[in-house]
């Protein structure tokens, strides 16, 4: 089946640790994205790419970075410049302007 | 800049009722317009979307849901809800360049029995 993967599910880290949160599409979608979602505020967009090689930090990128080596892979890396990484992370892809999402990870810090 | 407003942070409604979510956008063109559902924990699953054309959009589970341009709204509804409707609901704006969406803070239903 075509889709979204994230994993992990559940993410815990520590003060000053850098982690990475895992994004894989099959759907051959061009374009990634990865928003953050906290209670009452909705999503909001961190980073996003178009096509390989190349993102573009979104509306809150501080204290994250990205690759985007292939096609089917947007892995985030949340950096310990993050000073508040707990929340839900959400990755989607796109084609044209519909965004199918995966099924989020949750961060914690402990 | 575009954005988008859900002025309604949570609605009670009562299994059977209908159901209307409001949602206003601020964008300089012709906007594309879409409305998700989350349950908890999960990820986002798009209801239905606007493009051009017929200004009510029927979308999956029953929802429908009417551009209005002289009004800048996307309001959802459904005549009857069920009590599997309980969810946060999102409405988002998409724009010529990028194919970013702007979201609106999303509503959260509650269905009584």
């Amino acid at each position: 089946d075509g889709g979204i993967t994230q994993s992990p599910k559940y993410l815990f880290r520590k003060e000053g640790q850098n982690v990475t949160l895992s994004c894989e599409q099959n759907l051959n979608h061009d374009a990634m994205y990865w928003y953050r979602q906290d209670p009452g505020q909705g999503l909001r967009l961190i980073y996003y790419s178009q096509i390989v090689n190349d993102f573009q930090k979104g509306d809150i990128a501080e204290g994250y970075s990205v690759s985007r080596e292939k096609k089917e892979s947007f892995p985030l890396t949340v950096t310990s410049a993050q000073k508040n990484p707990t929340a839900f992370y959400l990755c989607a892809s796109s084609i044209t302007y519909e965004a199918f999402f995966g099924q989020g990870t949750r961060l914690t810090v402990v | 800049a575009q954005s988008v407003t859900q002025p309604d942070i949570h609605i009670t409604v009562s299994e059977g009722a209908s159901l209307e979510l409001r949602c206003n956008y601020s964008y300089g063109a012709t906007p594309y317009l879409f409305w998700y559902v989350q349950s908890p924990g999960q990820g986002l699953q798009l209801l239905l979307k606007y493009f051009s054309g017929d200004t009510l959009v029927q979308g999956i589970k029953g929802f429908e849901a009417e551009f209005k341009r002289s009004q800048s709204s996307f309001n959802l509804r459904k005549p009857s809800v069920h009590w599997s409707d309980a969810a946060e609901y999102f409405c988002a704006v998409g724009k010529a360049a990028g194919n970013k969406l702007t979201f609106g803070g999303g509503t959260r239903v509650l269905v009584k029995p």
